[in-house]
């Protein structure tokens, strides 16, 4: 079975410029996450998706993130205008819980490692 | 509010030493689960564990062990025989019940380095 896909690896910007990631998450997984984790620590939550509703963006910081998860299945995690404390690793996941359920085990992709000159 | 703990910031060891990994955790839920993942160099946080907040029994799978009390509010990691394989940064997480919002927390991290 495949697990999460995310691209590009890597990715370097000027600052001020535009920025998008893309996710896979696991065939049959409804629940899609996005994380950030910055240099020695542990992610974060940016926003979690059931289906293609964005149920939890509070920790999304909207006036230069957006995020969309059309079909249900693939994401695009974008940035506009990208800031130096950008920079992190945008790590996407996937689970099968639904909602009202517990959740399941969240399976993680590679990341996308952004660097921001 | 939630919180997850390593105060271990780096461990060091040679290999085939045991060493043990600690996680203590904040919550005022009754029901969460405590999550242990490997992050290896490549990036990728790799699922180890889950254990549910109702179930306190240890848990061995190979040369991994897994210590959960709840009168400490811990959840500590043995890698026993450790590898060269072995070294990477783990993560433990607590997802809370309430609120239904899947939310993983997470700690700092520990880097475990094994020296061959």
């Amino acid at each position: 079975e495949a697990g999460v896909v995310q691209s590009p690896r890597y990715k370097i910007i000027e600052k001020k410029q535009p920025v998008a990631f893309w996710c896979n998450p696991i065939s049959g997984h409804n629940t899609l996450y996005w994380y950030r984790q910055n240099l020695g620590q542990g992610p974060e939550l940016l926003i979690r998706y059931e289906n293609e509703e964005a149920v939890d963006d509070s920790q999304l910081p909207k006036d230069r993130f957006s995020a969309e998860r059309l079909k249900g299945v693939d994401s695009t995690l974008k940035i506009q205008p990208a800031e130096l404390g950008d920079s992190a690793v945008y790590l996407c996941a996937s689970s099968l819980a639904g909602t009202g359920m517990i959740r399941e085990t969240q399976y993680f992709g590679p990341g996308t490692r952004l660097l921001v000159l | 509010a939630q919180k997850v703990t390593q105060a271990q910031t780096e461990i060091s060891v040679v290999e085939k030493e045991d060493v043990t990994l600690d996680c203590v955790y904040e919550t005022r839920d009754t029901t969460y689960y405590l999550f242990w993942y490997k992050q290896p160099p490549s990036g990728e946080l790799v699922f180890l564990i889950r254990r549910n907040s109702f179930d306190e029994q240890n848990e061995i799978s190979g040369r991994y062990s897994w210590n959960f009390q709840k009168s400490t509010s811990s959840f500590n990691f043995t890698i026993t025989a450790s590898q060269v394989v072995d070294s990477a940064v783990y993560f433990c997480a607590l997802s809370e019940y309430s609120g239904n919002t899947g939310k993983l927390i997470f700690g700092q991290g520990t880097t475990l380095q094994v020296k061959p």
